[in-house]
C-alpha cells in the first residue's frame, strides 16, 4: 500500500527561481497537508485542503508560496521567487479527513536548500 | 487557539535508562491525543494515539502514554530504552474536526 508520495526528495537551487513540491495522497484520503519543518521553527502548518478545497492558509508566510490541489490525488506546493529563508524540510501529509480523531501519514518530505 | 507544549527540547540517556517526555496543552473541550516520531532522516510516524477509553495508551515499540485529563497532559513512556529510540518526539492535539497542533519536539539521544 503506497503512502504519501513527494518529489523531488532533495532540491538545490538559486535564490530567485521557481521551486514546485509535489504531492500524492493516500488513494481515498479527503485531507492533504503541507508543513514546513525548520531548526529554528519546528514543525508548522503552511496550508490545509479537505476535498480538493483549501481550508486554511494562514500558516503560508507570504504571497510567494501558493500551493494547489487540482484533484484528489495531487497538490503542488510553489515558491516563486525563492529566497534563503525558505530552505527547509517540507512534508506533505494526508488523513481520510478532518473529523474527530483521524492521524495524518507523512510522506518522506522534500529536503529544499535554496543558495 | 489549543497550544502543545514539550518542555523537554533534549533529552539524553543512556540504554535501558527508563523515559519519560512530558506533553501538556491547552484546550478545555475534548481532544484526540498523538505521539509522533521522526527517526533522523525520515518522516514523521505515528507511535500512539488516544481518542477515549483507557488513558493508558500502548503503542509500537514498547512505548506508551498516560492521558490525564485534569493536568491537560499526554506524557510518553518507555521502560527502557534503546539506542535505536534516538529520534525526534512530537506531540500533538486535534479538536474534533480541527487539525493537528504539534509541540516543538523533544530531540532524544540514547547513548549506547
Amino acid at each position: 500500500d503506497a503512502g504519501v508520495i513527494q518529489s523531488p526528495r532533495h532540491e538545490v537551487t538559486e535564490m530567485g527561481q521557481e521551486v514546485t513540491l509535489r504531492c500524492k495522497p493516500i488513494s481515498g484520503h479527503n485531507s492533504l497537508f503541507w508543513y514546513r519543518q525548520t531548526m529554528m521553527r519546528g514543525l508548522e502548518l503552511l496550508i490545509y485542503f479537505n476535498n480538493n478545497v483549501p481550508i486554511d492558509d494562514s500558516g503560508m508566510p507570504e504571497d510567494r508560496f501558493s500551493a494547489k490541489m487540482p484533484n484528489a490525488s495531487f497538490s503542488t506546493l510553489k515558491i516563486q521567487p525563492s529566497e534563503p529563508r525558505d530552505s527547509a524540510v517540507y512534508f506533505c501529509a494526508s488523513s481520510p479527513n478532518t473529523g474527530r480523531g483521524q492521524p495524518q501519514h507523512f510522506g518522506d518530505g522534500t529536503r529544499l536548500s535554496i543558495l | 487557539a489549543q497550544s502543545v507544549s514539550q518542555h523537554n527540547h533534549h533529552v539524553i540517556l543512556s540504554e535501558a535508562a527508563s523515559l519519560e517526555l512530558g506533553c501538556n496543552y491547552s484546550y478545555g473541550g475534548t481532544v484526540n491525543l498523538f505521539w509522533y516520531v521522526q527517526y533522523p532522516g525520515q518522516h514523521l510516524q505515528l507511535l500512539l494515539k488516544y481518542f477515549s477509553g483507557d488513558p493508558l495508551v500502548k503503542g509500537i515499540k514498547g512505548f506508551e502514554a498516560e492521558f490525564i485529563k485534569s493536568k491537560f497532559s499526554f506524557n510518553l513512556r518507555k521502560p527502557s530504552v534503546q539506542w535505536s529510540d534516538t529520534a525526534e518526539y512530537f506531540c500533538a492535539v486535534s479538536p474534533p474536526a480541527r487539525q493537528l497542533t504539534f509541540g516543538s519536539g523533544t530531540q532524544l539521544t540514547v547513548l549506547p
